[in-house]
């Protein structure tokens, strides 16, 4: 079965500052799909950024940046000019065909003033 | 909607009742999840719709658990006699349900916590 681990429970970040969430997963496969999810206190997951596995370029969504390394399974994230409203858990999670969507643990990211 | 909405937003039951979870997912969309997120941990996976049918029910840890979607939209998981266990939120998301493309990201509502006292 595919896995996704997070390595890193708890992360701190000092506004406008930038920080790198790690992940890593396991998989057999060659064409599935890689997620970064955000979830703030009000439980709502929020899509962050997406990439698909055949796609050598790494993904970017305005502040936010995946390090997409297919060969170590490799998924990590970026964020770029730290703000406030960043503060949440980040999930990153793996889907391939029409499976559901398997989770990590978590990082939560604290963001300082 | 816009979105996908999920009510309701929290249910307190005790333990021995029965619940029912609903989920309207985003129009048009065929495939419709739910997903336990217990405290502390990320979401994992219960039962998967496409259209009206269940694709895969692999994730619901027992009979007391069902799930259905008889027109093809809302969807309401049910819940037979609760334990204390099944205290979680229960996350609903829903995508385009087609493999490939953006069809494939599934969008989230804002879960419902459930409290079993």
């Amino acid at each position: 079965a595919q896995t996704v681990t997070q390595s890193q429970p708890e992360m701190s970040v000092q506004e406008a500052e930038t920080v790198t969430l790690s992940c890593t997963y396991d998989t057999s496969e060659s064409d599935y799909y890689l997620f970064w999810y955000k979830q703030p206190p009000s439980r709502q997951m929020i899509l962050v950024i997406r990439q698909e596995a055949y796609k050598q370029q790494n993904a970017t969504e305005n502040r936010f940046s995946v390090n997409f390394q297919k060969a170590a399974k490799s998924f990590s994230l970026k964020i770029s000019d730290s703000q406030l409203g960043d503060a949440a858990m980040y999930f990153c999670a793996y889907k391939e065909g029409n499976t559901p969507l398997v989770f990590g643990k978590g990082t939560r990211l604290s963001v300082i003033a | 909607g816009a979105g996908v909405s999920q009510t309701p937003s929290n249910k307190v039951t005790e333990k021995g009742k029965y619940v029912e979870l609903r989920c309207d997912p985003i129009s048009g969309h065929t495939a419709l999840y739910w997903y336990r997120q217990s405290l502390g941990q990320g979401p994992e996976f219960l039962i998967y719709f496409q259209g009206t049918g269940a694709a895969d029910d692999s994730g619901l840890p027992n009979d007391r658990f069902f799930a259905v979607r008889p027109e093809g939209s809302v969807s309401t998981l049910k819940i037979q006699r609760t334990e204390r266990g099944d205290s979680a939120v229960y996350l609903c998301a829903s995508s385009g349900g087609r493999s490939g493309g953006s069809s494939d990201t599934q969008y989230f509502g804002p879960g419902t916590r459930l409290t079993v006292l």
